[in-house]
């Protein structure tokens, strides 16, 4: 069973620009959840989607947006992009929440 | 505030011998615990979940809960070298969804 992809692997983009990314879960997960990982802050929970709606959602700006398609694929969405937003982003999926989370090899996003 | 908090370590163990790693968490209403495991530059591998108290065995791991002490820990048997990566604690908690607490990690090194 192939697992979590998210595209692109890599992105380097200027401050102000916006930049879309996408995660297709596990075959048959329908809970897909976000986080960002920095050096100075570990892994911390950006939102969680299921069955195209969001659930939760950690503590960060507006700017930081998702959402999630009918065949569980989902892609988050960071606008006016600050050298702050410069981390990996992770995305993680479970066959429903409370269940384990597989996480895809990840973003990795430069801000210049 | 929820916390996880895990000793960031570096631990060092020589070829062979039992790894021993803990994490603590503050919000007495965790309900789910999970291990990682993370290679440099790759993204969080789930090696084990944990439910309820006692001990949870998969091969040369065993993951341990306590909830009246809050406190979940992982052991590593006859650990080799390709153990050493950083270990990271992960909390769910009652009525987030999804939405998972991650400590900074544990780095592991295990000497051949």
């Amino acid at each position: 069973k192939a697992g979590v992809t998210q595209t692109p692997r890599y992105l380097i983009k200027t401050r102000g620009q916006q930049v879309t990314l996408s995660c297709s879960p596990i075959s048959g997960h329908r809970s897909v959840s976000w986080y960002q990982q920095t050096p100075g802050q570990g892994l911390q929970f950006l939102f969680e989607y299921f069955s195209e709606t969001q659930r939760n959602k950690g503590n960060f700006p507006g700017r930081f947006s998702g959402r999630q398609f009918s065949n569980s694929r989902s892609e988050m969405n960071v606008s006016t992009l600050e050298l702050g937003d410069s981390a990996l982003y992770l995305c993680a999926s479970s066959l429903v929440p409370h269940n384990e989370q597989f996480f895809g090899p990840g973003t990795r996003l430069t801000v210049l | 505030q929820k916390e996880v908090e895990q000793n960031s370590g570096p631990l060092s163990v020589p070829e062979g011998a039992i790894a021993s790693l803990n994490c603590t968490y503050s919000d007495r209403v965790s309900q789910s615990f999970f291990w990682y495991r993370q290679y440099s530059g790759k993204s969080p591998e789930l090696i084990m979940s944990i439910y309820s108290n006692g001990d949870k065995e998969d091969g040369r791991f065993t993951a341990q809960l306590n909830k009246a002490s809050q406190y979940v820990s992982l052991l590593i048997r006859d650990s080799q070298p390709s153990d050493s990566a950083t270990y990271l604690c992960a909390v769910g908690l009652e009525g987030t969804g999804n939405q998972f607490y991650f400590g900074t990690g544990t780095s592991l090194t295990v000497i051949p």
